[in-house]
């Protein structure tokens, strides 16, 4: 499978831990976003990276938050000292942006991972 | 306020019916309109993606429209099967914010037997 892999799918974990999400986007893809998804809303933007330079981060990624992509390949997405408003879907989305043509460029979503902050 | 609105907010079809899916939307200025299908508890998946000289794009038995001058788009789904039973979201960029898509928060499509 050549798609966006996020793991783990699903994270419990207590008040107050730190919790790591790790992303494998498509091969290639020099564009990586985190999105955070509540049940019942669409997604909320988080960050975003063109290889390995975090360009842009949304003011709902607080200073608990933090996001990496080393070698401008795989992402991870850490959450600090967990709160029960963090209990959400976290997706990672991948694509390729050319200077030739970055209007209407498809943009993969992984599956998502789960947590739940108890 | 969400600069992409999406009606209805859910929707009960049987099986076998089509039915439409509106979009509008203040992004501005325009880049490209993206629809999405999105299972419960999955990472959405692309349906359409039509930029400023586009006004229509099949997929199946999905047809997305675009009208640029209003700011509106539609879905339509024809002959719905048990399987379209998802969310769909509605996606606006804007030109000269590449990373930013604007997610509208989603029909909820219902299809029955």
């Amino acid at each position: 499978d050549t798609g966006v892999s996020q793991n783990p799918r699903h994270k419990i974990t207590k008040r107050g831990q730190n919790v790591t999400f790790r992303c494998d986007p498509i091969s290639e893809h020099n564009r990586l976003y985190w999105y955070r998804q509540t049940l019942g809303q669409g997604p909320e933007f988080l960050t975003y990276f063109q290889n390995e330079a975090q360009l842009e981060k949304s003011r709902l990624l607080s200073d608990r938050f933090s996001a990496e992509r080393p070698k401008g390949s795989f992402s991870t997405l850490e959450i600090q000292r967990t709160e029960q408003g963090d209990s959400a879907m976290y997706l990672c989305a991948s694509s390729l942006i050319s200077e030739f043509h970055t209007a209407g460029n498809t943009i993969y979503f992984g599956e998502g991972s789960w947590l739940t902050v108890v | 306020k969400n600069q992409v609105e999406q009606s209805p907010q859910s929707l009960i079809i049987l099986e076998g019916k089509n039915c439409t899916l509106q979009c509008n939307y203040t992004v501005s200025p325009f880049s490209n309109l993206r629809w999405y299908k999105q299972d419960t508890g999955r990472g959405p998946v692309s349906l359409t993606i039509m930029t400023f000289s586009e006004n229509t794009k099949s997929n199946g038995r999905y047809t997305a429209t675009l009208d640029a001058d209003t700011k509106q788009s539609s879905l339509h789904i024809t002959a719905s099967q048990l399987s379209d039973s998802a969310s769909y979201i509605c996606v606006v960029s804007a030109l000269d914010s590449g990373y930013a898509l604007n997610f509208g928060k989603g029909t909820s499509l219902l299809v029955t037997p």
